[in-house]
């Protein structure tokens, strides 16, 4: 079964860094792009960056650039998203997805930015 | 950036209607195209891409069409599984954007 498990949400304060991670497993990691994507609570979603299946490539929507890193382990089967200067408007339920047409999602963490 | 436009934004429908969302982009973007239903507290889960193409597991109820910048989905005969919310995307260039939304609820 195609799957994939984040994790690494929580409550942080302003300013403060988390790390998320995301675990997939019933396809050959390695031979796809992977992205992140969020939705804050009651709005819609937002695409907030992608990696190429070497990792070669990344791209960001500009309100994260400069603060989130994203990053994948093949040997490990794993994505990641380091989120540093975390602001309230980062709060969201953060969602990692299998290509750039985003066929496959996972349940989702959630990440709170509050003091 | 691309701007994506669904309307309506919510729609009330019965069961057993037809049912078509529409998706603009503010410029062309061939075929680049994906929708996706999301139900209250789940992930979204994809229901087509490249404009018309059904993913596979996806009930053939659902239908996609358009190229450039006018897209739509079709429900063919709403069932009470079908109420939730339906996103557009569009991947032919960063940032990748989504539409707002269309809600469809029980009328």
């Amino acid at each position: 079964e195609v799957q994939l498990v984040e994790s690494g949400g929580g409550l942080v304060q302003p300013g403060g860094s988390l790390r998320l991670s995301c675990a997939a497993s019933g396809f050959t990691f390695s031979n796809y792009w992977m992205s992140w994507v969020r939705q804050a609570p009651g709005k819609g979603l937002e695409w907030v960056a992608n990696i190429k299946e070497d990792g070669s490539e990344k791209y960001y929507v500009d309100s994260v650039k400069g603060r989130f890193t994203i990053s994948r382990d093949n040997a490990k089967n794993s994505l990641y998203l380091q989120m540093n200067s975390l602001r309230a408007e980062d709060t969201a339920v953060y969602y990692c997805v299998r290509h750039y047409y985003m066929d496959v999602w996972g349940k989702g963490t959630t990440v709170t930015v509050s003091s | 950036d691309i701007q994506m436009t669904q309307s309506p934004s919510s729609l009330s429908a019965s069961v057993g209607d037809r049912v078509t969302i529409t998706c603009r982009a503010s410029q062309g973007i061939s075929n680049y195209l994906a929708w996706f239903q999301q139900k209250p507290g789940k992930a979204p889960k994809s229901l087509i891409y490249a404009a018309s193409n059904l993913q596979s597991g996806v009930p053939s109820k659902f239908s996609g069409s358009g190229s450039g910048t006018d897209f739509t989905l079709t429900i063919s005969s709403l069932q009470p599984e079908d109420f939730a919310t339906y996103y557009c995307q569009q991947y032919n260039s960063y940032p990748l954007t989504f539409g707002g939304g269309t809600k469809v609820e029980i009328k």
